[in-house]
């Protein structure tokens, strides 16, 4: 039982490239979230879905889109990197029920140049 | 605006001594309060919720409302409980996520 899966794992990009980022989780949840992670910031929500289909703005969404077109996935997509998106980036999913606990990925560590 | 606030970015303690983190939060309804773990190369996992009012690996957490508080105690440290502490808080209804603070490193010296 992998749990939530991000690939890849590390990331250089140059400004203005484009890459996406996967997460996979096998433990049939409806939730799923990405948060990014910066020094002294804490884990600030970029995007969530609460179902296949759907998708949500967080906190800081600006930069990023997303698609969850399977249950069982959850993309972020960067169109045009800056160096302000270097950051750690977890996924993270959870079941319907309020306040279910999230369990997350292991992060990308994304640097942009 | 939901806040969390973790006043200490570091923490050293003993091994044996009681320890505290911190963490005050701001929001304007009823709030859920989580404490999540990372120990060193592993994931983040919840540690303990409020609504459970349960002790995990012996720490415990009390919401306080009156002074928007929810500390993180062990009255005897170990070891293993070197590792970064956040706090989090869900206030939004129809998902899950949550509203971190920016954590707290314990280090318990042997």
């Amino acid at each position: 039982n992998a749990g939530v899966t991000q690939t890849p794992k590390f990331r250089v990009l140059k400004t203005g490239q484009s890459m996406t980022l996967l997460c996979a989780q096998d433990m049939n949840h409806e939730y799923m979230y990405w948060y990014r992670q910066d020094p002294g910031m804490g884990l600030r929500l970029i995007h969530y879905s609460v179902g296949e289909g759907t998708t949500a703005k967080g906190e800081v969404p600006d930069g990023y889109n997303v698609s969850r077109l399977k249950k069982q996935n959850f993309l972020l997509g960067l169109e045009s990197a800056a160096p302000s998106q270097t950051s750690v980036y977890f996924c993270a999913s959870s079941y319907v029920q309020i306040n279910s606990p999230l369990h997350f990925g292991n992060g990308t560590r994304l640097t942009v140049t | 605006a939901q806040r969390v606030t973790q006043p200490e970015k570091l923490l050293s303690v003993f091994k044996g001594a009681p320890v505290e983190l911190k963490c005050n939060y701001s929001y304007s309804g009823s709030p859920e309060l989580f404490w999540y773990v990372q120990y060193s190369r592993q994931r983040l996992q919840l540690l303990l919720r409020h609504i459970s009012r349960e002790s995990i690996k012996g720490f415990t957490a009390d919401l306080n409302k009156g002074e928007t508080s929810f500390h993180l105690k062990k009255p005897f440290a170990q070891e293993e409980d070197s590792a970064m502490y956040y706090c989090a808080l869900s206030g939004r209804a129809g998902a899950n996520n949550l509203f971190f603070g920016t954590g707290t490193r314990l280090t318990v010296i042997p």
